[in-house]
């Protein structure tokens, strides 16, 4: 167990709704990513927040947003979904903006149908 | 981030040491290698990270080769569990700056009984 719970494990949707998924880091991490992996691309670094803040933006679509809570929770926001989006999402938590053990989650499998 | 090369397969007997060899050629000299492992559609799992002195730990040992460009991870006993995609990366270290980890394709690395 990393300690990084992610839910909800899986979502099934159609196409065009919009999906909310959450992320709580281990216990003192203050920095989030968010990562993307389907079939044919692999892990994709979607988003970076740290302390409420975001920091680094990687290949994450406009229909994609993503937040970080003073509590230091993290939603992954996808809207008008495609049947493309549909893909393993993993979070990760790691203690400051350096680099360092980056734990990740058990990732919530996302399918559009 | 520098660019790693690394074979798309291997195998391993169970007990033997495995051997994952990465190249990683334009490395800079303040960039670490990274490795983490994801067995089936889990999270990614960290493993060891070094800078260019070897290092080891409860679950492998990394040789980072004089010139730095390339590495090897070893896993000295092999086990069933330790099948797995592994990933070689290598990030910048900066401590205040940005972080993510940019995932190539791995190594498949299949133990066999």
């Amino acid at each position: 167990d990393s300690g990084v719970t992610q839910t909800p494990k899986h979502l099934i949707t159609a196409t065009g709704q919009r999906v909310t998924l959450r992320c709580s880091p281990r216990s003192g991490d203050l920095s989030v990513y968010w990562y993307q992996q389907s079939l044919d691309q692999g892990l994709q670094f979607l988003i970076q927040y740290y302390n409420g803040e975001e920091r680094a933006k990687g290949n994450i679509l406009e229909r994609f947003s993503a937040q970080q809570f003073p509590d230091l929770h993290s939603e992954l926001n996808l809207s008008s979904l495609e049947l493309g989006d549909s893909a393993l999402y993993f979070c990760a938590s790691s203690e400051g903006q350096g680099l360092g053990e980056a734990f990740f989650g058990q990732g919530t499998r996302l399918t559009v149908v | 981030d520098a660019k790693t090369t690394q074979p798309t397969s291997m195998d391993c007997a169970e007990g033997r040491a495995a051997n994952l060899p990465c190249n990683h050629s334009t490395i800079s000299g303040n960039e670490y290698v990274y490795w983490y492992r994801q067995i089936h559609s889990q999270g990614p799992q960290y493993i060891i990270h070094g800078l260019k002195n070897n290092e080891t730990n409860e679950m492998a040992s990394l040789i980072i080769t004089e010139d730095r460009k390339s590495s090897t991870l070893i896993l000295p006993h092999a086990t069933l569990r330790d099948t797995a995609v592994y990933y070689c990366i290598v990030r910048l270290f900066s401590g205040a700056g940005s972080y993510q980890l940019t995932f190539g394709k791995g190594t498949k690395l299949s133990v066999i009984p």
